[in-house]
């Protein structure tokens, strides 16, 4: 089973359709992140939690919420969905700590390729 | 400008050939590095990670840190087919966030 899961990994939708982008977890980390890629911009953070009572926004914040509903669950919500807001998402997740500082690697979920009409 | 800068490529490598990728910071404070290779549509996976001034190698891969003059590279040698994707650097920034560059795509032609 995958470690980091995202649901759904395909989806067109419509401009002003409000849509909610999952992420599940079986790593038991702390620390999940949700970015965006387009093409020829790399990975551009969006939100991050670093416990479930933690949210913090990133880079590109507006026009997104999130909800961490559990250590395992991150969502991410486009309220008004535009245009511009096509991409692809991926959800990553890493460990707060530990006796090497290799714990901020990240590791990703499979993506979403959301596309908006 | 970007905190974390790369060429996006593409660049173009014979098989067998090194292949190197460079990577610039402007934080002084980022202590470690990451390289994440992504292949067409897939998610990024991590094939390197340095954090100590000088090169570590991973088999035929070397990443290389200068932190004085702030940049990282990482160089491929005996490049193969298998190793044409796009190649991700990326620095931890003040609280433990990974920024990413924008990426170089790597094309091994046989």
């Amino acid at each position: 089973d995958a470690d980091v899961t995202q649901t759904p990994r395909n989806r067109i939708t419509k401009t002003g359709k409000r849509i909610m982008l999952e992420c599940s977890q079986t790593k038991g980390h702390d620390r999940m992140y949700w970015y965006r890629q387009d093409p020829g911009l790399g990975l551009r953070l969006i939100y991050y939690s670093f416990d479930v009572k933690d949210i913090n926004k990133g880079e590109i914040s507006d026009g997104y919420s999130v909800s961490r509903q559990a250590q395992a669950k991150f969502s991410l919500s486009l309220e008004s969905a535009i245009p511009n807001q096509t991409a692809l998402y991926f959800c990553a997740t890493s460990d707060m700590g530990g006796g090497t500082r290799r714990y901020n690697e990240q590791f990703f979920g499979p993506g979403t390729r959301l596309t908006v009409l | 400008q970007k905190e974390v800068e790369q060429n996006s490529g593409p660049l173009s490598v014979p098989e067998g050939a090194i292949a190197s990728l460079n990577c610039t910071y402007s934080d002084r404070g980022s202590q470690s590095f990451f390289w994440y290779r992504q292949y067409s549509g897939k998610s990024p996976e991590l094939i390197m990670f340095i954090y100590s001034n000088g090169d570590k190698e991973d088999g035929r891969f070397t990443a290389q840190l200068n932190k004085a003059s702030q940049y990282v590279s990482l160089l491929i040698r005996d490049s193969q087919p298998s190793d044409s994707a796009t190649y991700l650097c990326a620095g931890i920034q003040g609280a433990q966030k990974l920024v990413f560059g924008q990426g170089t795509r790597l094309t091994i032609n046989p």
